[in-house]
């Protein structure tokens, strides 16, 4: 069976633009979670979608945005980009809910890098 | 809201020895799960504990979830180069969010 794909894998952006990174989750499985991971903060929930639905959002700023789409892919948007955004953002699938006894499966994140 | 606290940040092992890291949460956890993550790599699951006082073995990683569930830990046993990595925990309540511990990075002296 494969496994999450992120794409891209890098990505370099300036100030101000936007960005959209997909994830595609393992075949069968219905929960997209995305997250940010930084040095100095971890591993941070950004939003899970189940079902093309926000079932939960962390505490980030409206510019982090995100969708699902009936085949379970799902991309996650940042908008008018800041320095502070540049890490590396994982996305992970499992068969049900975040949280609700289903393991995670994560894909190898895209690094992205805000100058 | 739910917080999950993982101690140590760091643990600097000698090859062969033993070590634990440890997760608390401050609100009762429905279960909790452990992932590793290698150097330049991705988490990778490793366990999920649902019962109270549940303790369960991988080889030579011991998983125990304390009895009022909210607290758990992860016991090392003779410490390989293989067992480098970061050693998170995450635990979700009944609202179905997950929160990640900040992780305990595990170095390993040959």
């Amino acid at each position: 069976k494969a496994g999450v794909t992120q794409t891209p894998r890098y990505l370099i952006k300036t100030r101000g633009q936007q960005v959209t990174l997909s994830c595609s989750p393992i075949s069968g499985h219905r929960s997209v979670s995305w997250y940010q991971q930084t040095p100095g903060q971890g591993l941070q929930f950004l939003f899970e979608y189940f079902s093309e639905t926000q079932r939960n959002k962390g505490n980030f700023p409206g510019r982090f945005s995100g969708r699902q789409f009936s085949n379970s892919r799902s991309e996650m948007n940042v908008s008018t980009l800041e320095l502070g955004d540049s890490a590396l953002y994982l996305c992970a699938s499992s068969r049900g809910r975040t949280g609700g006894n289903y393991e995670q499966y994560f894909g190898p994140g895209t690094r992205l890098t805000v100058t | 809201g739910q917080q999950v606290m993982q101690i140590p940040q760091y643990q600097h092992v000698q090859e062969g020895e033993d070590f634990t890291t440890y997760c608390n949460s401050s609100t009762t956890l429905s279960n909790i799960q452990w992932y590793k993550q290698r150097p330049g790599g991705h988490p990778v699951f490793l366990i999920q504990l649902v019962k109270s006082g549940e303790v369960k073995k991988q080889k030579r990683l011991t998983f125990q979830f304390g009895e009022a569930k909210k607290n758990s830990s992860l016991h090392i046993t003779a410490t390989q180069t293989t067992d480098v990595g970061t050693y998170f925990c995450a635990g979700s309540s009944n609202d179905y969010k997950l929160s990640f511990g900040a992780g305990t990075t595990v170095t390993v002296r040959a």
